[in-house]
């Protein structure tokens, strides 16, 4: 099972509303990711958690709230977002060692802040 | 300052040839390489990856080179086929400080592969 799970697919949500993003793996894999992805863009790192820590965050704004509940879960928590938030929001999983590490991608979340 | 660089925004080519799709870098601390395809409205699906130890990984009908004395790699697709027809993201990982590799990713901008008939 190399999968990872991403609900919703599609998101709408307004500036004042709070929402959560939802990403799950069985792979064992135990570095978690959230990425966002604009059109035409390439991905980008939003934050990476490591054995349900949170390891690197690529100074996201605050209004993203990300958690690993467990080793198999991460949320991402959404708040007073901004029309500029929408994009795609990827959610990858890769072992946390070894010489090379290949990250698995779940389909995605479209949101969209109106 | 982008680190990655996929310098062609497209590519065509007939199937049955070969596509070539090409990657510079400019961070030395990379030692970690991927190519990720990806179609519209869904994730990066990964394809192939190199360390920076070896020149050279196949897998099937995809092979990868690494010049890393250039900073550059390719991805050679043959034959290619239309189901190829996608986007090509480069993307390099660094070694961590106990030097392992580690899966924070910089992507390239990508490259749109189409396979005509």
């Amino acid at each position: 099972d190399t999968e990872v799970t991403q609900t919703p697919k599609h998101l709408v949500m307004g500036m004042t509303n709070k929402k959560s993003l939802k990403c799950e793996q069985h792979m064992g894999h135990r570095a978690m990711y959230w990425y966002k992805q604009k059109a035409k863009k390439p991905p980008e790192l939003m934050f990476v958690y490591s054995y349900e820590k949170l390891s690197i965050n690529e100074s996201v704004p605050s209004r993203f709230s990300p958690e690993c509940p467990n080793s198999s879960l991460l949320n991402l928590h959404l708040h007073a977002l901004q029309p500029e938030d929408s994009a795609l929001y990827l959610c990858a999983s890769s072992q946390d060692r070894g010489q090379g590490v290949e990250a698995f991608f779940g389909q995605g979340t479209r949101l969209t802040v109106v | 300052d982008q680190q990655v660089k996929q310098n062609s925004p497209s590519l065509s080519v007939q199937e049955g040839r070969i596509s070539i799709l090409n990657c510079d870098y400019t961070n030395s601390m990379f030692d970690y390489f991927l190519w990720y395809k990806k179609y519209p409205a869904e994730g990066p699906t990964f394809l192939i990856s190199i360390s920076s130890i070896k020149d050279k990984n196949e897998d099937g009908r995809f092979t990868v080179f690494l010049n890393k004395s250039a900073k550059h790699l390719s991805l050679h697709i043959v034959p290619s086929q239309p189901g190829d027809s996608a986007v090509y993201f480069c993307a390099a990982s660094p070694a961590n400080a106990g030097g392992t590799s580690y899966g924070k990713l910089t992507f390239g901008q990508g490259t749109i592969l189409t396979v005509h008939p």
